[in-house]
Parts: structure tokens; sequence; C-alpha cells
């Protein structure tokens, strides 16, 4: 069963624009929420981790919020740049395990056109 | 910095073939993981290991073996390669708690 799910699948924007990119998941107990960046055929790379009940991140232009209530985050992408084409990994850790376990969304592919 | 390195990044095999793909980390961390990451997928785990000697079995073992020889080496086995195996594998290592997972680049590996 699917326990990190995002939406959309896919999204194209014109650069300069901004958008919103959603993550729900159904992790019992989680921990902290954290959004990934990853270009086409590479590793994982961290934009920001959401550790508490409404928090909210900020880094550059990349922006999250958490709803533990809801299980519900959001990243937004402001003034979007050609660069951030890629695609934006959702992960959930589960605390309730020894090992923290990492639960995966699909992942958003974004496409920035000029 | 943190630092994950894959070898090799790219595989190719046919069925049946023998592969090993090995992953080095110098964050002197215990924990360290193999995924394989499929479109439409996230990242699945497929084994995990808790140190040297230590395998402990993920979400999608089947066809998998482990190997962790050091705290800084941990290998990925598939003896008997097969088409459903093509993917792009993932090895990370984190701290005990599982929080800060660092991801090495990947191996794209083929099996025709």
């Amino acid at each position: 069963k699917t326990q990190v799910e995002q939406s959309p699948q896919s999204l194209v924007v014109r650069q300069g624009e901004n958008c919103v990119l959603q993550c729900n998941y159904s992790v019992t107990p989680d921990n902290h929420l954290r959004w990934f960046k990853q270009d086409t055929g590479k590793g994982l790379v961290s934009l920001t981790v959401l550790v508490h009940e409404n928090d909210k991140t900020s880094n550059g232009r990349y922006s999250a919020t958490l709803d533990k209530d809801a299980k519900h985050s959001t990243l937004h992408i402001t003034a979007t740049l050609l660069d951030d084409t890629a695609t934006y990994i959702c992960v959930v850790v589960d605390r309730g395990s020894a090992l923290g376990r990492l639960h995966f969304g699909a992942g958003t592919q974004l496409i920035v056109i000029p | 910095e943190a630092a994950v390195t894959q070898s090799p990044r790219n595989k190719v095999t046919v069925t049946g073939g023998n592969v090993t793909l090995s992953c080095r980390q110098t964050n002197s961390h215990n924990y360290m993981y193999w995924y394989r990451q499929d479109t439409g997928h996230g990242l699945r785990l497929i084994h995990y290991s808790y140190g040297a000697g230590n395998l402990q079995i993920g979400d999608v073992p089947d066809g998998y073996k482990a190997t962790r020889t050091t705290q800084e080496d941990f290998f990925l086995l598939l003896e008997l390669a097969s088409p459903s195996q093509t993917s792009l594998y993932f090895c990370a290592s984190s701290d005990p708690g599982g929080v800060e997972q660092y991801f090495g680049p990947g191996t794209r590996l083929t099996v025709l």
C-alpha cells in the first residue's frame, strides 16, 4: 500500500512562474518530512526538512509547509528557473521503528519551459 | 561534507549474469542502505545494514544479496540477473536514527 502520495504526477510551468507541489501521507507514526530534488538520472539532494506540527521552512526560492494533523505537506517554488526542471520527491520518516524507515513518494516531475 | 560513492555508474549485463554493485561512504555512519528506483514508484528498500557483518532484509529483497564488509563498504549482489532488475540503484548511509540519509549518485543497471 502506497503510504506517500504526491500530486501532480507531472507539471509544466513557464520560467518565472510559481508552482506548488503536494504530498499526502499515511505513515504512522511520522517523525519528520523531507523534500528532495532529483535531476534526471542523478542522486537525491535534500531541499528542506520539516519536523514539527505546522512547520514552515524556506530555502531560497523553495519553501515548504507541514500539517501533521492532516498529514499533508506542500513545496512552493517561486520564480522558477530552467534548472528547476527535476523530479521532486517527498519522504516521510517513520520513527516507530529503530531504523527510522524512510517512505518515499513516487515524485512530481517538474518541467520548466522558457 | 558527507560522501557516498557508487560504482559502476552504469552497467549492462545479460539475463543470468552476475553483477556486483559497490557503495562506499566516508560519513562514519553505521547504517547503510540499498534502494531501487523505478518509474512510477518511490525508492524501494532492498537491503540495509547496521554495521560491518550485519545484514537486514528490506521490502523488495528477492533476487538480491548484500554484504557489508566494513563500516565503509556495502555491496549489492545479483547472482542471476533478470530483466526485471533493470533499474536505477541508490546507496545511502545514515546516523542511527535514519534521520539524515545521504545518497550516492546512483548506478543504472540494464539487464538484457
